[in-house]
């Protein structure tokens, strides 16, 4: 398997531009993570789906900030409008557990997304 | 905060010698996970403990776990140049309405110097 795989590896844009980050999660795992990373914050859990349904969201920063999960193979994380302080690393990560919901095991991170905001 | 605590935050030793990782947690766990990242690149998993279990040995790898005391080590025997990375711990809340939320901690930059 390929691995789970993120779209772009690195994005420069500016001030009030639309971001859209993409994740391919590996194929057959039933949950999947957006992580940022910040020095100063260190990693930082947005929002996580299992079997496609947002379950927990609460670490979304914003209004601005938006994820989807349209089928089991794909997820966007949307920033619209980006603003200097998104300026960050983007991780998506999945997992496989096939049971409770309260059991994820190991978690299989992407390389991430570099954004940069001007 | 979302980040549990880890000590120390760098750690630097020459090849050869153990590093020693520690992390704490404040809420009853499920599981604890320990994850290495080299710069620039994704996390890979190195391990993961139950809240059942007190050692688990991978390589040069072992975990430990104290329940009681809500901490765990990561110790690297033996280390190369090539484990210089961030290392974290995760935490895996046993709580019902923790669902599949693994949160991070701060993570220790280890150093090793040829």
């Amino acid at each position: 398997d390929a691995g789970v795989i993120q779209s772009p590896r690195h994005e420069v844009t500016e001030m009030g531009q639309e971001v859209t980050l993409r994740c391919k999660p590996i194929s057959g795992h039933d949950y999947l993570f957006w992580y940022r990373q910040t020095m100063m914050r260190g990693l930082e859990l947005l929002i996580y789906f299992n079997n496609n349904v947002p379950i927990d969201d609460s670490g979304m920063p914003e209004d601005r900030f938006s994820a989807k999960m349209p089928n089991a193979s794909f997820s966007t994380l949307k920033i619209q409008p980006s603003e200097p302080r998104d300026s960050a690393v983007y991780f998506c990560a999945s997992s496989f557990t096939g049971g409770p919901v309260s059991a994820p095991g190991e978690l299989f991170f992407g390389e991430g997304s570099r954004l940069t905001v001007l | 905060s979302q980040q549990g605590e880890e000590d120390p935050q760098a750690l630097s030793i020459q090849e050869g010698e153990n590093a020693t990782m520690n992390c704490s947690y404040k809420t009853s766990i499920n599981n604890l996970q320990w994850y290495r990242q080299n710069s620039g690149r994704g996390l890979v998993h190195l391990i993961l403990i139950r809240s059942n279990e007190r050692e688990k040995h991978s390589g040069r790898l072992r975990v430990t776990l104290d329940t009681s005391k809500k901490s765990s080590s990561l110790l690297i025997t033996a280390s190369r140049a090539a484990d210089t990375a961030s290392y974290f711990c995760a935490k895996y809340g046993r709580l019902y309405n923790q669902g599949g939320k693994l949160i991070f901690g701060q993570g220790t930059e280890l150093s090793v110097k040829p």
